[in-house]
Order: C-alpha cells, then structure tokens, then sequence
C-alpha cells in the first residue's frame, strides 16, 4: 500500500510557542488529505480537509487561526499548531488520498503526539 | 447521539477464537463501510471495505454489511496475539468527499 509519513513523531513544548507537523505522501500524490487529532481512548475526530492549492476545509468547531493548514504541494502538508496551549495535547493524525476513483483509500500516517506543558 | 456507534470493549478472547466486533449507524446516507486496525500510537491501517450489503472476506477477516438495520460486522477467524490492537469502524458519503465518521473503537486483546 502507499506510505504515508509524519514529522515529528513526537514534541513537547511550551505553553504559547507554535509547532509544524509535516504529512508527506512517498510514493503517491495526493489531491487531498485529512487531519485528524484522537485522544487517549477516544476515535479519530476530523480537524481538516486540505487538498492541494487551495484553502483547507474545517470542520465546525475547528479554530482555523489556531490550527493553520498548508497543502502546498501533491505530497506535502502541514499543520501549525499556533500559540499552543495543555489542552492542545493531543494525537495528531494525517491522512492523503489520490485519484479519482469512486472510492478513494485514504492511507493514514503514524501519527504525532504533542504535548504542551 | 453519536452518527456511529461502536462498544468500546475490551474484548478479550483466547488464540484461535473468532472475534466478532460491529458497529451501528444512523445515517442512512452512508455508503462505505471501513474497518480499520490500530495499534497503540500509530495510525490506523485499512484491512476491509465495502459499499454493499452482504458478506466479503479477505483472508481470515469477514465484513458484513446490513443496510436496512443500520449494522455492519467484522469477523477475524483464527485470532493471534498479533490481532491485539483497537479496531475502528468507520464510514463515508461519496457527495460528502468521502469524509470518513468513525466509531469509537473496540479494544481486542487475544490471548495466548
């Protein structure tokens, strides 16, 4: 199957500093990908829909300043987390799909886990 | 009310067994049905779909829909160790971009 990736697999920081997450589709280009954030024991919650040079779609209750999304190109986004703070820890998940056809797999990368203090 | 519904577990069976995990729904304009397999701290894996009502099977997993109960099962046949992981269903709508609602997630634990 396709591979997606995730940078960092994980971070800490700081109350109020930004962090990038970086969602690279390898092997495939992908019109659009998805980011996710899951709490512990919990499912994965929609954040974001991205596809390549143009705006993300967010889903309600998503702050668009606070998680700012940039799909510059067919195998990269990224997500900044900005002016983060504890309650921001969470998982993050990316995912990326391709083509046109009527169902698309979408290929989930392995997740990076933020941790604000 | 959650659009997708799924018992939370663990379900813990021995090696071998059969492990039966579903999910229900309320949308009846969901048209593809996933399951996915999650291991801790990592992203979640596709292992079926489907888009009708009935059985299909791949390998050692069978995926059921029932379209007029709102119900659809997974079946993982001669479990391992190995199948220990949290397993997602999850649903989309072609008009809606596919967008994926998953359920909770079921915790499965097979042991040796």
């Amino acid at each position: 199957g396709a591979v997606v990736s995730q940078h960092p697999s994980w971070v800490i920081c700081k109350s109020g500093t930004s962090v990038k997450i970086e969602c690279r589709s390898l092997d495939f280009q992908a019109t659009t990908m998805f980011w996710y954030r899951q709490f512990p024991k919990q499912s994965l919650m929609l954040m974001a829909t991205s596809n390549e040079g143009s705006k993300a779609t967010y889903e309600q209750g998503v702050e668009k300043d606070k998680f700012l999304i940039n799909h510059a190109s067919l195998t990269l986004s990224t997500l900044t987390v900005t002016s983060a703070h504890p309650e921001d820890s969470s998982f993050y998940i990316c995912s990326a799909r391709g083509g046109l056809a009527v169902y698309n797999e979408q290929f989930f990368g392995p997740g990076t886990r933020l941790t604000v203090l | 009310q959650k659009e997708v519904e799924q018992d939370p577990g663990p379900l813990s069976v021995p090696e071998g067994a059969i492990v039966s995990l579903n999910c229900t729904y309320s949308n009846s304009a969901f048209q593809y049905f996933m399951w996915y397999r999650q291991y801790s701290r990592k992203g979640p894996e596709l292992l079926m779909y489907t888009y009708s009502s009935g059985n299909k099977e791949d390998g050692r997993f069978t995926a059921q829909v029932d379209k007029s109960s709102k119900y659809i099962s997974l079946f993982i046949r001669d479990s391992q160790p190995s199948d220990s992981a949290t397993y997602l269903c999850a649903m989309s709508i072609k008009a809606a971009g596919n967008k994926l609602t998953f359920g909770g997630g079921t915790r499965v634990l097979v042991k040796p």
